[in-house]
C-alpha cells in the first residue's frame, strides 16, 4: 500500500496547460481503469474531478481531462484559471476493496 | 441535499481510544459502501477503511488493522470508526466518504463521490 507518486508542485500562467502525473504499479494504476482525481482547496474537503481515468462528473469544467498509459495516469488542466489553484490527488483502486492515493500535487497559477 | 457530517474528533493520549461518527442525510444510506479517509497535517490523503452496505465486509489499510474498526448503523444513517491503541502518527483530519453507485441498476463504482468536511484527531501526550 505505497502511495502513488505525484510531482510535488506544478505551475502555469492563466490560459496555459499543466499536466500532473500519477505513477503507480501494475497492482493499482496499471491493473485497473479505476483512477480518480480530487481537487482540494486549503481547509476544505476533497472534490471529485475525474473518475474511471477520464470521465468528468457533471458540473466539473471541461478544461479538466484525464488519461492513462501503463502504470501512469495523468490529469491535464487546459486553460488554467485562478480558481484552479489547489492541491490535486490521484486515487486508484488497488484490488481487494482497497484504495491508494497519490502523494499530492500543488498547482500554482502564476 | 446529500450530506455527510463527521464528529467525535479530539485530543487523546498515545495508547488511547476514540470513536468517530458520520451522520448521513439526503440519500439512502443503506444502499452505499462507505469509507474513511484521513489526512495528516500538511500531508496527503490516505484511505483508511471501507464497509459494505450491510456491514458484512470490512477492509482496512495495513497500519490500522487490528486497531481500528469500521461499522455502521443503517437504521441511524450513521457510519463509525472505533480507533484503539492510537499512535502519534494517527493524528489527522478524518473524512467520511461515500462510494459512488448508480441505482436502480445497482452499479458500484471505484471512487468516492461525496465527502464530509472532516473531524480532527490529535494524538499527543
Amino acid at each position: 500500500q505505497s502511495a502513488l507518486t505525484q510531482p510535488r508542485s506544478v505551475s502555469g500562467s492563466p490560459g496555459q496547460s499543466v499536466t500532473i502525473s500519477c505513477t503507480g504499479t501494475s497492482s493499482d494504476v496499471g491493473g485497473y481503469n479505476y483512477v480518480s482525481w480530487y481537487q482540494q482547496h486549503p481547509g476544505k474537503a476533497p472534490k471529485l474531478m475525474i473518475y474511471d481515468v477520464s470521465k468528468r462528473p457533471s458540473g466539473v469544467p471541461d478544461h479538466f481531462s484525464g488519461s492513462k498509459s501503463g502504470n501512469t495516469a495523468s490529469l491535464t488542466i487546459s486553460g488554467l484559471q485562478a480558481e484552479d489553484e489547489a492541491d490535486y490527488y490521484c486515487c486508484s483502486y488497488a484490488g481487494s476493496y482497497t484504495y491508494v492515493f497519490g502523494t499530492g500535487t500543488k498547482v500554482t497559477v502564476l | 441535499e446529500v450530506q455527510l457530517v463527521e464528529s467525535g474528533g479530539g485530543l487523546v493520549q498515545p495508547g488511547g481510544s476514540l470513536r468517530l461518527s458520520c451522520a448521513a442525510s439526503g440519500f439512502t444510506f443503506s444502499r452505499y459502501w462507505m469509507s474513511w479517509v484521513r489526512q495528516a497535517p500538511g500531508k496527503g490523503l490516505e484511505w483508511v477503511a471501507n464497509i459494505r452496505q450491510d456491514g458484512s465486509e470490512k477492509y482496512y489499510m495495513d497500519s490500522v488493522k487490528g486497531r481500528f474498526t469500521i461499522s455502521r448503523d443503517n437504521a441511524k444513517n450513521s457510519l463509525y470508526l472505533q480507533m484503539n491503541s492510537l499512535r502519534v502518527e494517527d493524528t489527522a483530519v478524518y473524512y467520511c466518504a461515500r462510494r459512488a453507485a448508480l441505482f436502480p441498476i445497482n452499479i458500484h463504482y471505484y471512487y468516492m463521490d461525496v465527502w464530509g468536511k472532516g473531524t480532527t484527531v490529535t494524538v499527543s501526550s
